[in-house]
């Protein structure tokens, strides 16, 4: 089975300092994908990447960047962290035409 | 992507076939239907896909309408494991990567 594996499953990080979240997939895939999930609001796509550094800005990528220097890792920055920011981020990756599939997800806090 | 409507909750008993509906009248031809689920504290989950014919795999079936307006999903022995949000999506199979998630129905299965 693909795995898709975020490094972390709980974060607290103060105000103003940078956040990175790790994942890493292992079945060599192409896209990869940003997510963050708050109550009422549903999934909300951050940042998504075709290939090896390029990246694409989803629906919400203010305040967060991305990298992707290597196809089987993508990682998503907090350049300043905020306490809007808290949250559960999710990455996904996608092989082509067929399902997406995800880590189980980083809760991050913001204090 | 086409929008899609869903029953905000629904409950099931243990061992029974639940049918989750979803309304997509605005579906174009080329657009696939989706459908993924939630367990509480885990990334979303791929279940099934298809374009306008019926598709049964070993988590599901999926019932698309003649006119592609509406789909069920069947879980045909529904387990207390099933509980979650399930969500239905419409995208175009290829082209835009974008996975956009509504609300989904909340299922419950009951013992």
């Amino acid at each position: 089975d693909v795995k898709v594996t975020q490094s972390s499953r709980y974060l607290v990080k103060r105000t103003g300092e940078k956040v990175f979240l790790e994942c890493v997939q292992d079945m060599d895939h192409e896209n990869m994908f940003w997510y963050r999930q708050d109550p009422g609001l549903g999934l909300r796509l951050i940042y998504f990447s075709y290939d090896v550094k390029m990246k694409e800005k989803g629906d919400i990528p203010e305040g967060y960047s991305v990298s992707r220097e290597k196809k089987e890792r993508f990682s998503l920055i907090l350049e300043s962290a905020s306490t809007n920011q808290t949250s559960m981020y999710l990455c996904a990756s996608r092989p082509d035409a067929r399902g997406y599939t995800f880590g189980s997800g980083t809760r991050l806090t913001v204090v | 992507d086409a929008k899609t409507t869903q029953p905000t909750s629904m409950d099931c008993a243990e061992g029974r076939a639940a049918n989750l509906p979803c309304n997509h009248s605005t579906i174009s031809g080329n657009e696939y239907v989706y459908w993924y689920r939630q367990i509480h504290s885990q990334g979303p989950q791929y279940i099934i896909h298809g374009l306008k014919n019926n598709e049964t795999n070993e988590m599901a079936s999926l019932i698309i309408t003649e006119d592609r307006k509406s789909s069920t999903l069947i879980l045909p022995h529904a387990t207390l494991r099933d509980t979650a949000v399930y969500y239905c999506i419409v995208r175009v199979g290829s082209g835009n990567e974008k996975l956009t998630f509504g609300t989904g129905t909340r299922l419950t299965i009951i013992p």
